[in-house]
């Protein structure tokens, strides 16, 4: 089954670092990027970076550039994306997305809620 | 980057309706342009991609179109299970950027 699996709910503190999962299945999944997108609680949605399942290549957005790193797992076709020094700006839901061969995300995981709080 | 503009930010339309939203970026981005639906608590939905193909699956009713850097998402005969937001994103360039949303309730 073509499909997305996000790991589960986080909480964490101010300053700490989280890693959320999200397995692939059903495709080749070195044939694809993904990207991951979030979106904070009753607003819209906001493009976080991008990697290539292909050879690892990466892009991410100014506001997260330096706090994330993203890796494709291609043993166990799974994408990380690791968050740190979290704030509370970063509270949000996680999506993983597949991006078509020409870009736009025609596949999404489940999402993952990231809850950010002293 | 590229800004994304929507309109309206909401609308109330009766089954049947035929509903427009817009969609505007602030540069060209050369037709690269998807919509997405998405309802509470699930993840969007792909429409339409490259301004007006029409995503295998989706309901014949949904249409896009596209005039410079003006593009539209048309409902054409709403049904219940239109209630939804509706995004549109541009991925011409990164970083990928989306419109602020289009919330759409049935009367």
């Amino acid at each position: 089954q073509v499909q997305l699996v996000q790991s589960g709910a986080e909480v964490k503190k101010p300053g700490a670092s989280v890693k959320v999962s999200c397995k692939s299945s059903g495709y080749n999944f070195t044939d694809y990027s993904f990207s991951w997108v979030r979106q904070v609680p009753g607003q819209g949605l906001e493009w976080v970076g991008w990697i290539s399942a292909h050879n690892g290549n990466t892009d991410f957005a100014e506001k997260v550039q330096g706090r994330v790193t993203m890796t494709a797992d291609t043993s166990t076709n799974t994408l990380y994306m690791d968050l740190r020094s979290l704030t509370s700006d970063d509270t949000a839901v996680y999506y993983c997305a597949r991006e078509s061969p020409i870009r736009y995300f025609d596949l999404w995981g489940r999402g993952t809620l990231v809850s950010v709080s002293s | 980057d590229i800004q994304m503009t929507q309109s309206p930010s909401t609308l109330s339309a009766s089954v049947g309706d035929r509903v427009t939203i817009t969609c505007r970026a602030s540069q060209s981005v050369s037709g690269w342009l998807a919509w997405y639906q998405q309802k509470p608590g699930k993840a969007p939905k792909l429409l339409i991609y490259t301004a007006s193909t029409l995503e295998s699956g989706v309901p014949s009713r949904f249409s896009g179109s596209a005039s410079g850097t003006e593009f539209t998402l048309t409902i054409s005969g709403l049904q219940p299970d239109d209630s939804a937001t509706y995004y549109c994103q541009q991925y011409n360039y990164y970083p990928f950027t989306f419109g602020p949303g289009t919330k759409v309730e049935i009367k």
